[in-house]
């Protein structure tokens, strides 16, 4: 079945931009059928959707977070990433990537979530 | 964006209870809602589509309901397995947004 990875820098410094790719496996993102999306989770807080990319290229990005995110996808290397630009403490998150149905906004599965702490 | 409002925050329940919890949407969403379940440092597993439907080898003690604007999730004869916080998540719009959870613990 199809997993995902995350992978990137577990400490990124303020100002900086934090930057996160995901691996898919067991399927291919080029097939198309699915939104390829990044979410994240403050500690011990809710979900917060950031946005999510099609194999096509084409993104849909949460307002709040519009201005400074950029999530793109590699096909040849079956990835998509996430940049997060002059990020501050509150950006402080676990980093899930997950996968929703293009006809659907449901993710499943999930990465297993990586920690991404902003500090000087 | 649409709000998802659920309560109760903390539910305490005893095993072999049935506990019901509910999600409010800020709007309309028709029956575009899901449910997640979420043990602490894992990530959330799908339970629940279109509001109503069971992911496949999820128990049929979890139930989902309701469309438009209320939503509840009901398990009944909780199991050990269960204590987890609850999420649920509109993707009626394409800026999806979820709750806030609900957490249930044991009493």
């Amino acid at each position: 079945q199809v997993q995902l990875q995350e992978s990137g820098p577990g400490l990124v410094k303020p100002s900086q931009t934090l930057s996160l790719t995901c691996t898919v496996s067991g399927g291919s993102i080029s097939s198309g059928g699915y939104y390829w999306s990044w979410i994240r989770q403050h500690p011990g807080k809710g979900l917060e959707w950031i946005g999510y990319i099609y194999y096509s290229g084409s993104t849909y990005y949460n307002p709040s977070l519009k201005s400074r995110v950029t999530i793109s996808v590699d096909t040849s290397k079956n990835q998509f990433s996430l940049k997060l630009s002059s990020v501050t403490a509150p950006d402080t998150a676990v980093y899930y990537c997950a996968r929703a149905l293009d006809v659907e906004g449901w993710f499943d599965p999930w990465g297993q979530g990586t920690l991404v702490t902003v500090s000087s | 964006d649409i709000q998802m409002t659920q309560s109760p925050s903390t539910l305490s329940a005893s095993v072999g209870d049935t506990v019901t919890m509910t999600c409010r949407a800020s709007q309309n969403i028709r029956s575009w809602l899901a449910w997640y379940q979420q043990k602490p440092g894992r990530a959330p597993k799908f339970l629940i589509s279109r509001a109503s439907t069971l992911e496949s080898g999820v128990p049929s003690r979890f139930s989902g309901s309701g469309s438009g604007t209320e939503f509840t999730l009901t398990i009944t004869s909780l199991q050990p397995d269960d204590f987890a916080t609850y999420y649920c998540q509109q993707y009626d719009s394409y800026s999806w947004t979820f709750g806030q959870g609900t957490k249930v613990d044991i009493k």
